[in-house]
This record gives structure tokens, sequence and C-alpha cells, in this order.
């Protein structure tokens, strides 16, 4: 079963304007990965936070990790067109990461 | 580096062929992973390597599905006899344990894909 699931499944804005996808999972985890793709692509890696931190910033993304309620957010400040993707969550179980649905981005100029 | 590697890009076959999947990780990493991908099911983890040994084919959706890792720089997916239910993106990801920013990190690198259709 999946273990991350993002909520929205699908955002849409207007550029300059703030984006929060959240997440939420299930079991205990070791830290928790933020992936995006763009369509037809691969995923890439955005940030990572562990399971002892409660925020993280890398340039426009704020990721926040609530190990109490399992669950996560992410944020991306002042969004451009080209920031238009989807987005996942993976808490790493184990060795491995489970991956969400994602949330769809579209961010309109 | 030129970063996670697959073969072929793109696949079409008929049912009931043999289709075999090609991955090449990322040098130095240690870790390889393969995952499927369809609107209807997300992304999926179908099985995983640790110095090409593998470690859970957990995901793997039945006996039509095998993996291989003879070494170090490449692993196959093999689907045999191909199923139209099969056709799919198939991502390959590659990484590495290591100590970065105060703790140890494991990002996943991704391949581009491969995207077979099975008529």
């Amino acid at each position: 079963s999946q273990q991350g699931e993002e909520d929205p499944q699908a955002l849409s804005i207007q550029e300059g304007e703030n984006a929060t996808m959240n997440c939420s999972y299930k079991t205990s985890i070791n830290n928790l990965q933020w992936y995006r793709q763009n369509s037809g692509r691969g995923l890439v890696h955005l940030i990572l936070i562990r399971s002892n931190e409660r925020e993280k910033h890398s340039g426009r993304l704020r990721v926040t990790l609530d190990t109490s309620k399992k669950s996560s957010s992410l944020l991306i400040t002042a969004s451009r067109a080209a920031d238009t993707a989807s987005y996942f969550c993976a808490p790493r179980d184990y060795n491995k990461l489970i991956f969400g649905a994602g949330t769809r981005l579209a961010v309109h100029p | 580096d030129a970063g996670v590697i697959q073969s072929p890009r793109h696949e079409v076959t008929e049912m009931g062929q043999e289709v075999t999947l090609r991955c090449k990780p990322i040098s130095g990493h240690d870790y390889l992973f393969w995952y499927r991908q369809t609107m209807m099911r997300g992304l999926e983890l179908l099985i995983y390597f640790n110095n090409n040994v593998p470690i859970d084919d957990s995901g793997m959706p039945e006996d039509r599905f095998s993996a291989k890792m003879p070494n170090a720089s490449f692993s196959t997916l093999k689907i045999q006899p191909s199923e139209p239910r099969d056709s799919a993106v198939y991502f390959c990801a590659s990484s590495t344990l290591r100590w970065a920013s105060g703790g140890l990190t494991d990002t996943q690198y991704f391949g581009p894909g491969t995207r077979l259709t099975v008529l």
C-alpha cells in the first residue's frame, strides 16, 4: 500500500503565488523526501528532511515535518511557470522510498 | 556524470513477446531500484538491489517479471510473456548512503524511463 499520500491531487495557481502541498504517511520513518517530475521525465530529488527535524529550507522551498501527526508539507514560494510539474512525497521505510500519487501543480503566467 | 541511463526509451511490442529493459546506474552507487508508473497505480517499487543482490522483490507483480544485476554497472528487468496490462513507464533509480548536512542521506537519482506499450 502507498505510504505517502499527497493532498491536494491537483493545484492550479497564478505565477507569484505560493503553493502548498501536504503529505500524510502511516508508519515510523527515518526521513521523508520530496521529488518533482516534469511531464514525461524521471523524478528529481528536491529536498530531504530527517525525522528529528521540523523544518527545512532550500531556495524557494520550505518543508515541514510533524512526526506526531505523520504529516509533511511542501511550500513553494513565489511560484513560476517553470514550477509546473507533479510533486511527490516519499517517506523512507527502511531502505525503500514509498511514493504517493503526487500533486499536479499548474502555475499559470 | 551521465546520470542513470536506461534503454530503450520507448518499446512497442505485441502481447506474448519478451521484453528486456536495461539500466546503467550512476558509478559508485550501491543501491538500484526498479519502479513502474501508471495513471491508475502511480509509482510502484518493483524490486531493489544492494551491492548487486536483490533485497526486496515484493513489488514484482508476478512470475512473468524478473530482474537481474550481474554487476555494479548493469541491471535488466525482463517481462516474459508481456501482456497489455504491463504497459507503463518503467524507471530505474540508483542511490548510495552518504553523509551530508549533518546526517545520512540517500537521494535517489532516476533515469529518464522506458515507455512500454504492449499491444
